[in-house]
This record gives structure tokens, sequence and C-alpha cells, in this order.
């Protein structure tokens, strides 16, 4: 267990619609980092939070957004859902410096 | 910036034989080097990591990574492996004190045979 937790584990809806993802850190760690895995893509980097702030960006598209919370917490935001979208989103969090430590991710099929 | 690249999308071994994955990097700047396992519908687990410290270094599960700077390599071994292993193994790498940019290569499924 890492300490990362991710809500829902799976989520399945249909094109067009919204949904929000959620994000526990670690007790501790201030960075929240947002990936999407695909069979087709790999691990993709998507944005990052450092203590409420955004901090580094990578392949997010421009229907996806995040934010983090005073809490730490951190909820990733997917509109106008493709069925390209399908995939494991996964969350992770770190100390100032070192490792990611990765959540068990969410599962989302888009139909 | 840094880059990493592991050699062979799918590797084979047999129960008890030696594992190595292998992973090579690119860097400007001296590297912090990790390795992750995904075991399947699970989240990546730190394997191990190289931080400038011992050039070998030693994990769970006893895996360990030899960081070879003259090769720009950090490849995974562990002498005997067992079924438990059968994973997707991911190398890593992010500047020194700078884990806002780290980045993964694309990922090794190691296949352990009985």
């Amino acid at each position: 267990d890492s300490g990362v937790t991710q809500t829902p584990k799976h989520l399945i809806t249909a094109t067009g619609q919204r949904v929000t993802l959620r994000c526990s850190p670690r007790s501790g760690d201030l960075s929240v980092y947002w990936y999407q895995q695909s069979l087709d893509q790999g691990l993709q980097f998507l944005i990052q939070y450092y203590n409420g702030e955004e901090r580094a960006k990578g392949n997010i598209l421009e229907r996806f957004s995040a934010q983090q919370f005073p809490d730490l917490h951190s909820e990733l935001n997917l509109s106008s859902l493709e069925l390209g979208d399908s995939a494991l989103y996964f969350c992770a969090s770190s100390p100032d410096s070192g490792e990611q430590y990765f959540g068990p991710g969410t599962r989302l099929t888009v139909t | 910036a840094q880059s990493v690249t592991q050699l062979g999308s799918h590797v084979s071994v047999s129960e008890g034989a030696l594992v190595l994955l292998r992973c090579n990097y690119s860097s400007s700047v001296p590297p912090y080097l990790f390795w992750y396992v995904q075991y399947p519908n699970q989240g990546l687990q730190l394997l191990l990591k190289y931080t400038s410290a011992a050039t070998l270094v030693k994990g769970i599960n006893g895996f360990e990574a030899e960081f070879k700077k003259s090769e720009t390599s950090f490849h995974l071994t562990k002498p005997s492996a067992h079924m438990s292993d059968a994973a997707e193994y991911f190398c890593a790498v992010s500047p020194p004190y700078n884990n806002n940019d780290m980045r993964f290569g694309a990922g090794t499924r190691l296949t352990v045979k009985p």
C-alpha cells in the first residue's frame, strides 16, 4: 500500500460526458502528479501540482483539467469524453525530492 | 531534457533463471534513476532508486541495478526468477532534486515460464 488513494476504482460513462477522478496523496507529500496509461500510448504524464499550484504540464488535452485543494487532495476533470480517453488514470505523490508513489489507479471506460 | 530507453518490450525467462531488464538513459546532468514494477490491475510500485550514492543499488524482492555512467545504463537484474516476478517493469529518470520532470520508459513485460 503506497498511501496514495484514488476513487473511484472503475468508471464507465458515455461519450460526451464529464467525469471527475479523485486522489489523496500520502500524508506530508505536497506534490501530486496525474498520468494516463493506455495500451497504445504507454504511461503519459499529464500534469503536476505542488502545494495547490500547477508546477508542470505534460501531454494534457484542453478537455482535461486538474486542481489541488488546500487539504492537498487533487481532482482530475475529464470532459467531452471520447472513446480514446478510455485508459487507466494514475495519481502519484512525492515528497520534495525523490521518488513518486503511485495510487492504484482509476480505470475509465468510455462507451 | 532527459529520457530513458528500455531495450526489449517483452522478456521471457524460465523460473530460476537470471532476469536482466535493460535501461539506457540520456541526461545532461547527473540523473536520479528508478525502477518501478506494475502487477496486473495495480499501480506502479518502486523497486529501487539511484540517487548518486552507491552505484550498485539493491531493491525489494531480490532485485538490484547498477548505475554505469560510461555506458549510460541502469540495467535491472535478479539472480533467480520467480513466477511472482511476472509483471511490467518501468525505468524512469529525473534530474536530481527535481522529480517533477520524471520521464518513464515504455516498459518491459517480463514473463516467467515454469
